[in-house]
C-alpha cells in the first residue's frame, strides 16, 4: 500500500537558519503530495501541495518540489522564525480511488530558539 | 464560518465506559474523516464516509463506530472504551472534486483511558 517516511525528529535550529525536512513515498498510481503543520494545540492545517511531477508547492517561505523520480517531496525554507515551531506531517493522496484519502507520515517536530 | 468543531476537547474514561465524539461541519463538504494521532505514529484514519448515509473503514477501526445521518455530521463511537484508545482524535472534511485531498481538520479530543 501507500506509505510516506519522513525525518526523524526532533529537529532544532536557531532562527534564520536554513530547514530541510525530507519526505519520501511509495504509492502506486500518480499521487498527489502535500505538507500539513500542527501548531501547538491545534489541528492540522495545510501548508502546501503540489499535484504532479516537477510542481513545487509554496507558502510563508516554505517550498517543496514533487520530484517523481527520487519519489521525494522535501520541505525547505531558508530562514526559518520562532513562529514556525511545530510538527510538519509529509503526506500523499490515494490517487487510485475515488475518496480522497490522504496517508500520513509520522510527523517532525520542530523548535525554532531565538 | 466555524469550519470544523470537535466536541469535547478534553475526556477521561474509565475502562468499559461509552462515549460519543462529536464532530460538525458547516462547509457543505461530502466527505468526512475520523483520525487518531498517537505520539510518533503520525495520523492513522478510523473510518471516513463520502456522503450522507455512507461510512467504510480505515486503517484502525477496531473498537469504534461512526454514523452519517446528515452531511454536518460524523460521530465517533467508542463502546467498550480499553487504554490502547487513549490519543488524540481528529476529524477532518473536504469537499472533493478540484478541492480533493485539501483537509479542513476540527482543533482535536484529547481522550484519555484510565
Amino acid at each position: 500500500g501507500d506509505s510516506v517516511t519522513q525525518m526523524e525528529g526532533p529537529v532544532t535550529l536557531s532562527e534564520e537558519a536554513c530547514l530541510t525536512i525530507n519526505c519520501t513515498y511509495t504509492a502506486t498510481g500518480y499521487p498527489s503530495l502535500f505538507w500539513y503543520v500542527q501548531y501547538p494545540g491545534e489541528g492540522l492545517q495545510l501548508l502546501l501541495k503540489a499535484t504532479k511531477a516537477d510542481d513545487k508547492g509554496s507558502n510563508k517561505g516554505f517550498e517543496a518540489t514533487y520530484r517523481k523520480e527520487t519519489t521525494s517531496f522535501h520541505l525547505e525554507k531558508g530562514s526559518v522564525q520562532v513562529s514556525d515551531s511545530a510538527v510538519y506531517f509529509c503526506a500523499l493522496s490515494d490517487s487510485g480511488g475515488s475518496n480522497y484519502k490522504l496517508t500520513f507520515g509520522k510527523g517532525t517536530l520542530l523548535t525554532v530558539n531565538p | 464560518n466555524a469550519g470544523v468543531t470537535q466536541t469535547p476537547k478534553f475526556r477521561i474514561l474509565k475502562i468499559g465506559q461509552s462515549m460519543t465524539l462529536q464532530c460538525t461541519q458547516d462547509m457543505n463538504h461530502n466527505y468526512m474523516y475520523w483520525y487518531r494521532q498517537d505520539p510518533g505514529m503520525g495520523l492513522k484514519l478510523i473510518y471516513y464516509s463520502v456522503g450522507a448515509g455512507i461510512t467504510d473503514k480505515g486503517e484502525v477501526p477496531n473498537g469504534y463506530n461512526v454514523s452519517r445521518s446528515t452531511t454536518e455530521d460524523f460521530p465517533l463511537r467508542l463502546e467498550l472504551a480499553a487504554p490502547s484508545q487513549t490519543s488524540v482524535y481528529f476529524c477532518a472534511s473536504n469537499q472533493g472534486g478540484s478541492g480533493a485531498n485539501v483537509l479542513t481538520f476540527g482543533a482535536g479530543s484529547r481522550l484519555t483511558v484510565l
